[in-house]
């Protein structure tokens, strides 16, 4: 139980593209939702919270306008990195609240060229 | 939340038990301490959390000391998929709580 997916697990795009990224948890409804963002041999940074039906707490010195995070349902997060940089180029991991103890996809490895 | 420290790393041998520590000297009463793993390029696993009572489950171990200052997490036989870095949190309950990530520590285990 407690499983939580992501789509896609890699992507590249061009600099100045937006990509989605999507947050499902598969075999229970979250009500929270977070993303996380990790560079290379460091480790996880929380972005932002999302609630679902409100609008996404974010993180100092997170741009809530290039992360755009929308939580329309108890099973779907999506994470929007808008006019994406080399600069953004990262690994970002959601994760979804079951109770008490979070649960975290498996990733998706963005590239921006 | 109150931080928590580990060791940057440790190793052990296949087979035999992994006991990784943190010290979290500052923790409240109402915050448990969670412990998450992170393979290579995967997202970070739950194993395992508690309050104050140890815990056990098919995974891991978790001694929480009287205190409450400082917990172990112990791998009964560690084999060689977990080779990871160990996350150990703590976190107060409640809908407005979240983890904060620190460094971990990286286990190695050797054949």
């Amino acid at each position: 139980g407690a499983v939580v997916s992501q789509h896609p697990s890699r992507v590249i795009c061009k600099s100045g593209t937006s990509v989605k990224i999507e947050c499902r948890s598969l075999d229970f409804q979250a009500t929270t939702m977070f993303w996380y963002r990790q560079f290379p041999k460091k480790s996880l940074m929380l972005m932002a919270t999302s609630n679902e039906g409100s609008k996404a707490t974010y993180e100092q010195g997170v741009e809530k306008d290039k992360f755009l995070i929308n939580h329309a349902s108890l099973t779907l997060s999506t994470l929007t990195v808008t006019s994406a940089h080399p600069e953004d180029s990262s690994f970002y991991i959601c994760s979804a609240r079951s109770r008490e103890t979070q649960y975290f996809g498996p990733g998706t490895r963005l590239l921006v060229l | 939340d109150a931080k928590t420290t580990q060791p940057p790393s440790m190793d052990c041998a296949e087979g035999r038990a992994a006991n990784l520590p943190c010290n979290h000297s500052t923790i409240s009463g109402n915050e448990y301490v969670y412990w998450y793993r992170q393979i290579h390029s995967q997202g970070p696993q739950y194993i395992i959390h508690g309050l104050k009572n140890n815990e056990t489950n098919e995974m891991a171990s978790l001694i929480i000391t009287e205190d409450r200052k400082s917990s172990t997490l112990i791998l009964p036989h560690a084999t060689l998929r977990d080779t990871a870095v160990y996350y150990c949190i703590v976190r107060v309950t409640g809908a407005n709580s979240k983890l904060t990530f620190g460094k971990g520590i990286t286990l190695s285990v050797r054949p």
